[in-house]
């Protein structure tokens, strides 16, 4: 069965740098789009962007353009997504999320890991 | 603030049905059938509830369907049971440079 495993929680500092990550299985890796949306405590959900692991192409939400950066390792079918320069607002739960769709872009996300909270607190 | 609009709240009695909106504009939700519902239980992820919208993904209960009609996209929930409380959240295709935008959210409660 198809599963997305992220990290676990972690704190940072204000201006600190945090890397998570999101292990697939249960189907070929290079075969579906895989993007991050985070979500802060009470609020709703914010696309912050998406990788093909097949050919490593990214595109970002222009709101995260610059601190973000996502990459991924096909020998662990492994995404990871980097925020840098956090800063409080930052605080949120992460998740990723796999299309519904091989190889063609959708937008839709059919599976979703567990979610990562960071906290970002001085 | 969100670039969808949905209600802040629905209710509604098991057994009734419930119509949450979702309002965009042309470049969104008027322009393409990119539109989709997730249904977020608390401390859960979310899970797709309607794609393209008005299909379903395989397992999603016939109870739900969408809709849309110009700029604005709807989900119905027929036949309401307990489960159903949560959050839902509309989201769809936009031709910018943030391609997936989301709605803010509706809680629905089950009286």
């Amino acid at each position: 069965q198809v599963q997305l495993v992220q990290s676990g929680a972690e704190v940072k500092k204000p201006g600190a740098s945090v890397k998570i990550s999101c292990k697939a299985s249960g189907y070929t890796f290079t075969s579906y789009y895989i993007h991050w949306v985070r979500q802060a405590p009470g609020q709703g959900l914010e696309w912050m962007g998406i990788i093909n692991p097949s050919v490593d192409s990214k595109s970002y939400a222009q709101k995260f353009q610059g601190r973000v950066t996502m990459t991924r390792d096909t020998s662990t079918s492994t995404v990871y997504m980097e925020l840098s320069s956090l800063r409080s607002e930052d605080t949120a739960v992460y998740f990723c999320a796999r299309e519904r769709t091989a190889t063609t872009q959708d937008y839709y996300f059919e599976y979703w890991g567990q979610g990562t909270l960071v906290t970002v607190s001085s | 603030q969100s670039a969808l609009t949905q209600p802040a709240s629905v209710s509604g009695s098991p057994g009734q049905s419930i119509t949450i909106s979702c309002t965009g504009t042309s470049s969104d939700v008027g322009g393409y059938n990119y539109v989709s519902w997730y249904q977020q239980h608390p401390g859960k992820a979310p899970k797709l509830m309607i794609y393209d919208v008005s299909n379903r993904p395989s397992g999603v209960s016939n109870r739900f369907s969408g809709s849309k009609s110009g700029n604005t996209a709807s989900l119905t929930i027929s036949g309401l049971q307990a489960e159903d409380e949560a959050d839902y959240y509309c989201s769809s295709y936009r031709s910018s440079s943030t391609p997936v935008v989301f709605g803010g959210g509706t809680k629905l409660t089950v009286l």
